[in-house]
Parts: structure tokens; C-alpha cells; sequence
């Protein structure tokens, strides 16, 4: 089956520092991946689109500038948080786009992120 | 904005009952998907239902559509203390491009020993 990666599954950073998380398609290409953030108890809100070879495509009320992305080839998506704030304390979902019969989507495990 | 809804908010049963959630949406779809998560884990997809399918049974699971209701139901039958976790609907919906997923607010399950 599809599987995606995410790294790291947890990290814990500092205000004002940058973290960057890992997406990886592992058996197959994905020309899109998205970003989700899920806030405790509450649902998965997309972020952005990251497109392969070009820019990201963000949700409305997303920074580009603080939610850097970037889609450098077809197996792997990075999303990097700049100058982190405790509010930026989330769980990041990625999940990359396969085509099957219809495009569908394979989730990655999520990372942790816990701003100090 | 979150165009799902799901109802209940949170559902507690007991092993062997059988547990029913609801999802609504606001728009045309191409399709919608449930899925589950595991507490602080990732989604695990569970059955994908066209706009031209009624009804899809996997396992023991069955979900509907009734898309001039723009509505979509999961049954979850004989349940297990396993089932434990958050249930959502998501919809791809007919007007945005790229399969874009819009995923409703989830309903929490504890299926009880």
C-alpha cells in the first residue's frame, strides 16, 4: 500500500527558532502534498497545497511567511515553522496525493510540535 | 472554514452496540471519506463514498449518502473496545481543484468493555 513518513514525530523547540518537518511519499511519487494543522480535540484544518516544482498554495489566514514549504521533489515535502511561538504548538498532519482509479490521499503520522 | 459538521460530538457504547455517526456538508461533492484517529495518532482511511453511490459497506462498517441532504452517516456495527477513537467525514468538494479535502469537526467514540 501507500505509505507516508513524517519527521520527526515529536520535537520541542524554543520560542524564536525555526523546526523543520519532513513528508515523504515512500513507494510512490506525489506531484501534491498537503499540511494540516490539528489543534487538541479539535479537527484537521489544510494549511496549504505544496506543489512540486512550484510555490505552495496556502489557506486563507495561513502566513507564507512563517509556514515556509517546499515541495523540492516528487517524494518529499518540508514544512519549515519560522521563529516558533507557543501558539504554534500543534499537530502537523501531511498527506500525499496518489492517483489510484481517483486521486487519493495517504496521510502521514503526524508530528508534534511543542513550542517552550 | 469547516463546511462538515458531525454529529454527536461524542458517542459512548458498549462493546457489541452498534454506533452510528452523522456528517453534513454545504457544498457539491466529488466524494467523501471517513476516517479515524487513534489519540494523538494519524488518520487511518476507511471507506470512500462517490456522489453517485447510496450506500458502501466495508467490514463492519456502512456508510451512506444522501446527497440531496448533503448528508453521509457511518454505522459501525458489533463494535469493539478497539473502536475507540475520533471519527471524521471529509469531502472533496465539487468546485475546488486538486482534491482538497475539507474535514468535519469529528466525533469522539468510546466503545466501553
Amino acid at each position: 500500500g501507500a505509505v507516508v513518513s513524517q519527521h520527526p514525530s515529536w520535537v520541542i523547540c524554543k520560542s524564536g527558532t525555526s523546526v523543520k518537518i519532513e513528508c515523504r511519499s515512500l513507494d510512490f511519487q506525489a506531484t501534491t502534498m498537503f499540511w494540516y494543522r490539528q489543534f487538541p480535540k479539535q479537527s484537521l484544518m489544510l494549511m496549504a497545497t505544496s506543489n512540486e516544482g512550484s510555490k505552495a498554495t496556502y489557506e486563507q489566514g495561513v502566513e507564507k511567511d512563517k509556514f515556509l514549504i517546499n515541495h523540492a521533489s516528487l517524494t518529499l515535502s518540508t514544512l519549515t515553522v519560522t521563529s516558533a511561538h507557543p501558539e504554534d504548538s500543534s499537530f502537523y498532519i501531511c498527506s500525499a496525493l496518489r492517483l489510484a482509479v481517483i486521486y487519493e490521499q495517504y496521510f502521514g503520522p503526524g508530528t508534534r510540535l511543542t513550542v517552550t | 472554514s469547516q463546511q462538515g459538521e458531525e454529529d454527536p460530538q461524542a458517542l459512548s457504547i458498549q462493546e457489541g452496540e452498534n454506533a452510528t455517526m452523522n456528517c453534513s456538508y454545504k457544498t457539491s461533492i466529488n466524494n467523501l471519506q471517513w476516517y479515524r484517529q487513534n489519540s494523538g495518532r494519524g488518520l487511518v482511511h476507511l471507506i470512500l463514498i462517490r456522489s453517485n453511490e447510496r450506500e458502501k459497506h466495508s467490514g463492519r462498517l456502512r456508510v451512506t449518502l444522501d446527497t440531496s441532504k448533503k448528508s453521509s452517516s457511518l454505522l459501525i456495527t458489533a463494535s469493539r473496545a478497539a473502536d475507540t477513537a475520533s471519527y471524521f467525514c471529509a469531502t472533496d468538494a465539487r468546485e475546488t481543484s486538486g482534491s482538497r479535502l475539507t474535514f468535519g469537526e469529528g466525533t469522539q467514540l468510546t466503545v466501553n468493555p
